[in-house]
């Protein structure tokens, strides 16, 4: 099955800073997600980007398919981005929706 | 507006017992999602479901036992808890009609210890 790989799998960050989170894919994929994952557990969909780039305010991603990579940058990070940051991804075929396979996740910190 | 829920939040049950842990959405979304989410492993997919009465097995589905009558609920059943269940699960749901599509949603999770 398609493999995950999400680096670094801890980073800490001091207020303010810019940060650049990967996820490595072993295959071709058509859905790709972003998720973050706050200290209380609850799980946040950040991004639908299968490919190209996209931003919302100090949050960016970029997948580049046929490289089989994405990026999420985070800009100015704030105390309140602390948490997990998972990326996920699978094959959608026609009108179906295939499984979403999650990697381990990144863990960020971000101190004030 | 609740869209998706799960109950209970935290549930402590013993090793042999039928546990059933509940997911409710208010979207009307024709997917849904069960995943487990333990350390190091990430969150790995047990079933899901692409319609009332349509449910496939997912990554880790030994153990586990769903049903999908109607297209709001998703029940997740342990048919003899053991201690390796122990777990957070995540119900999720998506729909092919969204914007962007098949986006996952997720609920705030459930606890399960088992003794």
């Amino acid at each position: 099955g398609i493999q995950v790989e999400q680096s670094p799998p801890d980073l800490i960050l001091q207020e303010g800073a810019n940060s650049t989170l990967r996820c490595n894919f072993s295959d071709s994929v058509n859905n790709l997600q972003w998720f973050h994952q706050n200290p209380w557990g609850q799980l946040i969909n950040l991004f639908y980007i299968p490919s190209g780039t996209k931003q919302n305010g100090r949050l960016s991603a970029t997948t580049v398919a046929t490289e089989r990579y994405s990026l999420l940058y985070i800009s100015s990070s704030q105390t309140t981005d602390s948490g997990v940051y998972f990326c996920a991804v699978g094959m959608n075929y026609g009108g179906s929706q295939g499984n979403l396979i999650f990697g381990k996740g990144t863990k960020l910190s971000v101190k004030p | 507006d609740a869209g998706i829920t799960q109950s209970p939040r935290y549930k402590i049950t013993e090793t042999g017992r039928q546990v059933t842990l509940m997911c409710h959405q208010t979207w009307s979304h024709s997917y849904m999602f069960w995943y487990r989410q333990d350390l190091g492993h990430g969150l790995r997919l047990i079933y899901y479901s692409a319609a009332a009465d349509i449910t496939d097995k997912g990554e880790v589905p030994d153990g586990y036992v769903v049903s999908r009558s109607k297209t709001e609920n998703f029940p997740l059943t342990l048919e003899s808890a053991t201690r390796s269940q122990t777990s957070v699960y995540f119900c999720a749901s998506s729909d092919s009609l969204q914007v962007p599509p098949k986006t996952q949603y997720f609920g705030p999770g459930t606890r399960l210890l088992v003794l």
